[in-house]
């Protein structure tokens, strides 16, 4: 059973525009949650974290939004630009142990 | 230098054929990770070892095996290459503790099993 889950395989958002991704999970035992992003012919690279004991963390044009209650993970990308299109996963541990990663969600962003 | 390598980038094998995959950190971190890549499947945990003596299953470990040869060295073996291990491989490390940044992953090696 997959424990974390991108429900859209791709999103298209108009450059300046806001691009929210979307992350659900199914063990509320998670309590550090990640966004990676990745470029073709790259690794993926860490973009933005969040622990359970807070509901929101930003970094600049980037923001993620968790929801315990819902176990929902969204990321917020304000505004969008165009090197911001990428696969982007997400991610869940439980106790600093081995992440757990979401099927990717593949972003483009158009002029 | 790159953080963590791969070798090789890329891998066209036969059926049968028992291949290594090999990564290398310059981080100095403990943890290291072995993930494979499908279209739709996202990343999927192989194996992850915590320091040189300790190895462990992840999701997916059956066809597959790992040595941890130094902290520094883990490598990723496919003891009779089957089609369906065509995948993207990656390797990542981690010194995972709640505030860090995760993994730092390598490039991939991209392996085809004809």
């Amino acid at each position: 059973d997959q424990q974390v889950k991108q429900n859209s395989p791709s999103l298209s958002v108009q450059e300046g525009r806001i691009s929210i991704l979307n992350c659900d999970y199914t063990n509320s035992m998670f309590d550090y949650f990640l966004w990676y992003k990745k470029y073709p012919a790259e690794g993926p690279t860490f973009l933005i974290s969040i622990s359970s004991i807070k509901d929101k963390n930003e970094d600049g044009r980037f923001t993620v939004f968790l929801n315990k209650s819902a176990k929902h993970l969204s990321l917020h990308i304000v505004p969008s630009q165009p090197g911001d299109s990428a696969v982007y996963f997400c991610a869940a541990s439980t106790n600093t142990d081995k992440l757990i990663f979401g099927t990717g969600t593949r972003l483009q962003v158009f002029p | 230098d790159a953080d963590v390598t791969q070798t090789p980038r890329n891998r066209i094998t036969k059926t049968g054929k028992r291949i290594m995959l090999e990564c290398s950190q310059t981080k100095g971190h403990d943890r290291m990770y072995w993930y494979r890549q499908d279209p739709g499947l996202g990343l999927r945990l192989i194996y992850y070892s915590f320091d040189v003596k300790d190895i462990n299953k992840g999701e997916i470990s059956d066809g597959y095996s790992v040595s941890r040869q130094a902290q520094a060295k883990f490598s990723l073996s496919l003891e009779s290459a089957i089609p369906n291990q065509t995948a993207l491989y990656f390797c990542a490390t981690s010194d995972f503790s709640e505030g860090s940044d995760g993994y730092t992953f390598g490039s991939g090696t991209r392996l085809t099993v004809v």
